[in-house]
């Protein structure tokens, strides 16, 4: 069955450092791929979508890439900050789909 | 704008009671879609639609309904709640192919059934 993997335990860096977050998947073929942001009690907010035939996708302090040889993404955020804290979820479509599925998220721990 | 509203916010429901949350969105959107989350799991998708009128199952639409008479609302039916129905739900919205747009969520219903 379709499954997507993201570290499920909590990433901690200091302040200033770059985070890194992966998002494996398996059993899927996604035409695109969405980064959304959470925080507690709220709803997730889109942050950014790359397609099948990127290999790169930069916003601001963060970058995400698509290997869909490894079916990996890796999300980054440069010099990060306190304020990047929060959940940080995957999600996956096929063409022309309209059931996303979504990572269970990690959850970023920026120390001052 | 308002984006994407859901009400309530939170609730109690004892089992075997029914209710509906309601979703309703303002940037004329024609795809919305209900989720729930879980600790430790995705957003599982229950029913979403495509427009006014059509409607289809996700991947766990067991014991929940949905109508879509308007392109603003959608309202979330729970025909008789059990305590496996107590999570977060989120309604969401996006325009023209969900995979290129990407979702709006709304903030949220906690559903407690006891």
């Amino acid at each position: 069955s379709q499954k997507i993997e993201q570290n499920s335990e909590a990433l901690n860096i200091q302040e200033g450092k770059t985070a890194t977050l992966t998002c494996n998947y398996t059993n899927y073929s996604p035409a695109y791929l969405q980064w959304y942001r959470q925080d507690p009690g709220r709803g997730p907010v889109f942050l950014l979508l790359i397609r099948e035939n990127e290999k790169e996708k930069r916003k601001e302090r963060l970058k995400v890439t698509f290997d869909t040889t490894l079916k990996q993404s890796l999300f980054h955020i440069t010099a990060s900050q306190p304020a990047d804290s929060a959940t940080y979820l995957c999600a996956l479509d096929n063409t022309g789909g309209f059931k996303t599925i979504f990572g269970a998220g990690t959850r970023l721990f920026v120390k001052a | 704008n308002a984006g994407v509203t859901q009400t309530p916010k939170f609730q109690v429901l004892k089992t075997g009671q029914s209710m509906t949350l309601q979703c309703a969105q303002d940037m004329n959107h024609e795809y919305m879609s209900w989720y729930r989350q879980d600790p430790g799991m995705g957003l599982r998708l229950i029913h979403y639609s495509v427009g006014a009128g059509i409607t289809d199952q996700g991947e766990v639409p067991n014991g929940y309904n949905v109508s879509r008479s308007t392109t603003e609302d959608f309202p979330l039916r729970l025909l008789s709640a059990a305590p496996s129905q107590t999570s977060v739900y989120f309604c969401a919205s996006s325009y023209g192919e969900t995979g290129r747009n990407g979702y709006t969520f709304g903030s949220g219903t906690r559903l407690t059934v006891v």
